[in-house]
Order: structure tokens, then sequence, then C-alpha cells
């Protein structure tokens, strides 16, 4: 049963970088044909993607969030991770991790539990 | 990429079946057969309920299913039950290896 946890600070400051990493247990994230992908959900709102990482590197983000986002993964830790710049109050919001399935990687089968990012000074 | 169009509650009886709706365009719900939905109770993460529009996930009810009709996709859940009560997304392929959401639809089991 793969299992995947979010892990970072809850707390980060205005115009600083949002940093979030994802430890996948119960399978080696290199095996397979999947995406690892981010997404995000302010309290009280719905779900954004924020964009998705192929084991072999290659990534596909959020055109609104592109020129912001850097999503990586580190296989022989079995992690993959986030990195979010120029951070405002508008970025604060429960953050997942989840495994990404299907012909173009369209569906997301396992979730983490969600970490809470708040943006304050 | 705007977000996928849901309504923003449902209601119905236990029993009763409901279907949620989302809208999108030709550039992703009506252009590609990968529409997936998601159930989400408070304080939860979201689980896999439908992908490629019709397909169930192994261990999902089969009072869970899906459909698509030009830009618009639906979920239909037959046989109501209190346990049905949460927040519904649908989430589409929108090209160029993208993905985007709908809004999100609160349903609610009188």
């Amino acid at each position: 049963q793969v299992q995947l946890q979010e892990s970072g600070p809850g707390l980060v400051k205005p115009s600083q970088t949002l940093s979030l990493t994802c430890t996948v247990s119960g399978g080696s994230i290199s095996s397979g044909s999947y995406y690892w992908s981010w997404i995000r959900q302010p309290a009280g709102k719905g779900l954004e993607w924020i964009g998705r990482i192929y084991t072999s590197g290659s990534t596909n983000y959020n055109p609104s969030l592109k020129s912001r986002v850097t999503i990586s993964v580190d296989t022989s830790k079995n992690q993959f991770s986030l990195k979010l710049s120029s951070v405002t109050a508008a970025d604060t919001a429960v953050y997942y991790c989840a495994r990404v399935r299907g012909t173009v990687g369209s569906y997301f089968d396992y979730w983490g539990q969600g970490t809470l990012v708040t943006v304050s000074s | 990429q705007s977000a996928l169009t849901q309504p923003a509650s449902v209601s119905g009886s236990p029993g009763q079946s409901i279907t949620i709706s989302c809208t999108g365009t030709s550039s992703d719900v009506g252009g590609y057969n990968y529409v997936s939905w998601y159930q989400q109770h408070p304080g939860k993460a979201p689980k896999l309920m439908i992908y490629d529009v019709s397909k169930r996930p192994s261990g999902v009810s089969n009072r869970f299913s899906g459909s698509k009709s030009g830009n618009t996709a639906s979920l239909t859940i037959s046989g109501l039950q209190a346990e049905d009560e949460a927040d519904y997304y649908c989430c589409s392929y929108a090209g160029s290896s993208t993905l985007v959401f709908g809004g999100g639809t609160k349903l609610t089991v009188l």
C-alpha cells in the first residue's frame, strides 16, 4: 500500500520561498509509470493543481504558477519536493502531494494527508 | 486555464439519486476522455471515485458512476447514503500536460 507524507515549515514569511517534501513509502518512487504531483487548497476553497514530475525528472506546471514553481525528485530518498518562490498571503493553503496515474497522467490515486502552510510575517 | 464549473451545492434524501455536473470547454472536458472525480470529507484528503470519465477504482461503491456529454461531465450517486455527504471535485486533463480542477460541489444528504 503506497503512502505519501508531506513535511516542511508550517509558516513562511511573505516574499520568501515555500519548501515542502513528500516522502513516499510502500513502493519505489521510480518504479512504474507514475507522475508525482502537488495540489493545494486554501481554507474553504477548492483544489488547485500546482504541477507534477515524472521519475525521469520531466516536469509540468500550472501555467498560472509556472514562474514561481519548481518540483524536483530525489529517487535515492524516495522523495519529491516543491518550491514556491515569492509567496504572498494568497499562497496560504493546505498542500497535498499525490501519485498520478493514467495514460496521460490525469488522475490522482494516492494522496498524502496534507500540510497547512501559512504565509505571514 | 480556467477552473471547471460545478454547482456550489446539491442535496438529496437518503435513497435518492443525485447528479453533479462539471462543465468545461473543448480544450479540457470536451477534448479528452480524462475526467476524474474526488470525494472529500471535512479535514480529509480527497479520495478518487471515478477516473477516465466512467471507470471506478477497486473498492469504490457501484453507486457512483460517471459520464460525459460534450463539454460537460457528470457524477451520479444512486441510493444516497448519509456517508456520501461531502465535497466533490472534478478534474480534467487540459492539454499541454496540464490538469484543471472544478470549483467543487457540496453534497448535503437531507
